[in-house]
């Protein structure tokens, strides 16, 4: 299972461009990359999936480069409520379903 | 609204106490989880439920023991808790065993609290 490694924690201010990286450098052949989005005392819920090069939603771009070691999430103009915890997922089946710490966004106004 | 309801969302038992958390999802979904989100930690996957099979168990205590009697539906009683026992207790479904390349739907959890 690709380890993963994120930034523990990360500010922002309304309206700017995040950009969060997650790092996986053992990442193997039949991984798909997901990212997923945390609110307090809620459940997590899904952002975007990718398995190379770039994807894109109505909500954010997944960056991914060509030794796939690594990937970048892309939330365009941040608001408050994009404030919470992002998690990046890396494996095969769903078995690999495993969160790590994530990165806590914090969104100032 | 995710599809994955969580029942109670909230419970406080005491450390002799059985009970049930259940979980129900109609989203033809065949992959069930629980996981255990603890104060300010990560979320932990406890156990992973394919077709009513169990495929995983994340080394977790026997007093929790989970049930999964259709692709609906996924229980996890629970027995002889401690304090420590206390969290969020998160469930979520998927397309079976699909590769990642799916997304997880997550109930709203049951908030447990041990006395």
């Amino acid at each position: 299972l690709a380890k993963t490694t994120q930034p523990i924690s990360m500010d922002s201010y309304e309206g700017q461009e995040v950009n969060i990286t997650c790092s996986h450098n053992n990442i193997a052949t039949n991984d798909y990359i997901t990212w997923y989005q945390q609110f307090p005392s809620q459940g997590p819920r899904f952002i975007i999936q990718g398995y190379k090069t770039k994807v894109t939603n109505e909500v954010a771009s997944l960056f991914i480069p060509a030794d796939r070691k690594s990937s970048t999430l892309s939330l365009p103009r941040v608001s408050l409520s994009d404030t919470a915890v992002y998690y990046c997922l890396v494996g095969e089946n769903n078995n690999d379903m495993r969160f790590g710490a994530g990165t806590r966004l914090t969104v100032k106004p | 609204e995710t599809g994955v309801t969580q029942t109670p969302r909230h419970l406080v038992m005491g450390m002799t106490n059985k009970k049930s958390l259940k979980c129900e999802q109609h989203l033809g979904h065949n992959a069930m989880y629980w996981y255990k989100q603890s104060a300010k930690k990560p979320l932990e996957l406890m156990f992973v439920y394919n077709f009513k099979e169990q495929t995983e168990n994340n080394s977790v205590p026997s007093r929790f023991s989970p049930e999964c009697p259709n692709s609906s539906h996924l229980f996890l009683h629970l027995h002889t808790l401690q304090p420590e026992d206390s969290a969020l207790y998160l469930c979520a479904s998927s397309l079976r065993q699909a590769a990642l390349n799916t997304e997880a739907f997550f109930g709203q959890g049951t908030r447990l609290t041990v006395v």
